[in-house]
């Protein structure tokens, strides 16, 4: 059975200052994990995706996320936000190459950012 | 543009009609999938196809159903429409029967019963 938790349902920083959004999970296999970012009223857009090559994954926007196993932790991380950030957040969890009813998606963080 | 193009944007429609939900895949990609997005149940796999065949099934409620065709475009049919459906439908797309290097998603369909 796979699991995702985002630990925040809203993050709210300073233009120029760091990011974190959490995510843990929870998985029986070697995990497939990715972020997304939703605008609003826009669909959700891939921003990078680990798939058990290196644990350290650069996406688009200037946004990472580490792989950590020991923890079951990935979280996403920009060192320096922009007012375009401002958007939600979902993190996904899957087995590779499972079915897609298998691939679950976190409840969301909402980021803002203050000027 | 993500190449994914969902028609209707938005569409407004009375308890117990019926409607339809068009969605067509990224040029190349053969799986089209459907999911429901709402406020108090995040989003939710509904159903895909791939190169015209169901592959997999969600929660999807037996007064929806959906197709793909041969054009690979697919269609998802929503009946007895109730308040509670009100919701984004996104269509999302990929080249294989699986999304392990993630979707593509189509900006989205809001569905408003009143």
């Amino acid at each position: 059975a796979q699991s995702v938790t985002q630990l925040d349902s809203h993050v709210s920083v300073s233009e120029g200052t760091p990011v974190l959004l959490r995510c843990n999970y929870s998985s029986s296999y070697s995990p497939s994990l990715f972020w997304y970012v939703q605008h609003p009223n826009k669909g959700l857009q891939l921003l990078l995706k680990y798939t058990s090559a290196a644990t350290l994954v650069k996406g688009i926007n200037g946004f990472e996320a580490e792989f950590k196993k020991s923890e079951t932790s990935f979280h996403l991380t920009k060192p320096s936000a922009h007012m375009s950030d401002a958007a939600e957040y979902f993190c996904v969890v899957s087995a590779p190459y499972s079915s897609a009813s298998k691939i679950i998606f976190g409840s969301g963080t909402r980021l803002s950012i203050r000027p | 543009d993500s190449g994914v193009t969902q028609t209707p944007k938005h569409l407004i429609t009375a308890t117990g009609q019926r409607v339809t939900l068009r969605c067509s895949p990224r040029s190349g990609d053969l799986s089209v999938y459907w999911y429901q997005q709402s406020l108090d149940q995040g989003l939710q796999f509904l159903i895909q196809y791939y190169n015209g065949e169901e592959r997999a099934k969600g929660n999807i409620l037996e007064r929806f159903s959906a197709q793909q065709f041969p054009d690979l475009h697919s269609e998802l049919n929503l009946s007895s429409l109730e308040l509670g459906d009100s919701a984004l439908y996104f269509c999302a797309s990929s080249v294989g029967d699986n999304a392990n290097y993630g979707y593509t998603f189509g900006s989205g369909t809001r569905l408003t019963v009143v």
